[in-house]
């Protein structure tokens, strides 16, 4: 079957540093994405893992083990404004991703 | 930056209707989705459309719904006969190709209120 599991919520202070992991059991893997989406908004990309490996993009990074089914999302250098839920997802084809339930994340001062 | 667009914002109908939901891809993208969002729940998906006919489609899309690609700048969704478990964001999205690197765009999405 297919499975995507993240955390249901996560805390962290502004400025710090904050791990989103991300774990999937699929029948196909042709790459992982990360979208984050505030309330009531649409998802908006944020990163693309196909190979094994860390992409940076500023202060966000991602990370994949496909032999572990395995991703993390690092966020750097927290701000206000990074609340929101992050969007693990999963595409099997070219055609459809296949989402985890997302990780809500508050920020704090 | 170009992005998708999606009318209406917002839908209030009662139950049994018909609903359109219509989508402007992105102009030079060739596949396009439907996602839908139930409140407090996880994006899922509904349709993928390519070439002018249904790629793939989930176990959500049932005969209620339909696809349509009119006029090669709108992509409609249409729910035929709405029911109460219809209420969701329904997220438009469009990808420039086939390779699966490639970043999928949502439009802003269609909140969908069956009543």
């Amino acid at each position: 079957g297919q499975n995507i599991d993240q955390p249901t919520e996560m805390t962290a202070t502004e400025g710090a540093i904050v791990q989103i992991n991300c774990t999937y059991q699929t029948s196909g893997f042709n790459g992982l994405f990360w979208y984050q989406q505030h309330a009531g908004e649409a998802p908006t990309f944020l990163s693309y893992n196909v190979l094994d490996g860390l992409e940076e993009k500023g202060r966000f990074s991602s990370f994949l083990s496909r032999s572990k089914g395995y991703s993390y999302l690092l966020l750097k250098e927290l701000q206000m404004k990074d609340s929101a839920s992050y969007l693990c997802a999963v595409t099997e084809s070219n055609y459809q991703l296949i989402w985890g339930a997302g990780t809500k994340l508050i920020i704090k001062p | 930056e170009p992005e998708v667009t999606q009318t209406p914002s917002h839908q209030v109908t009662q139950m049994g209707q018909e609903v359109i939901l219509r989508c402007v891809p992105i102009s030079n993208h060739l596949y396009f989705y439907w996602y839908r969002q139930i409140l407090g729940q996880k994006v899922e998906f509904l349709v993928s459309f390519y070439n002018n006919e249904i790629s793939e489609k989930s176990e959500i899309f049932d005969d209620q719904f339909s696809v349509e690609r009119p006029d090669g700048s709108n992509f409609t969704l249409k729910i035929r006969s709405t029911k109460l478990e219809d209420s969701a964001m329904y997220f438009c999205a469009s990808r420039i190709d086939s390779n699966s690197g490639n970043t999928i765009y949502f439009g802003e999405g269609s909140w969908l209120t069956v009543v």
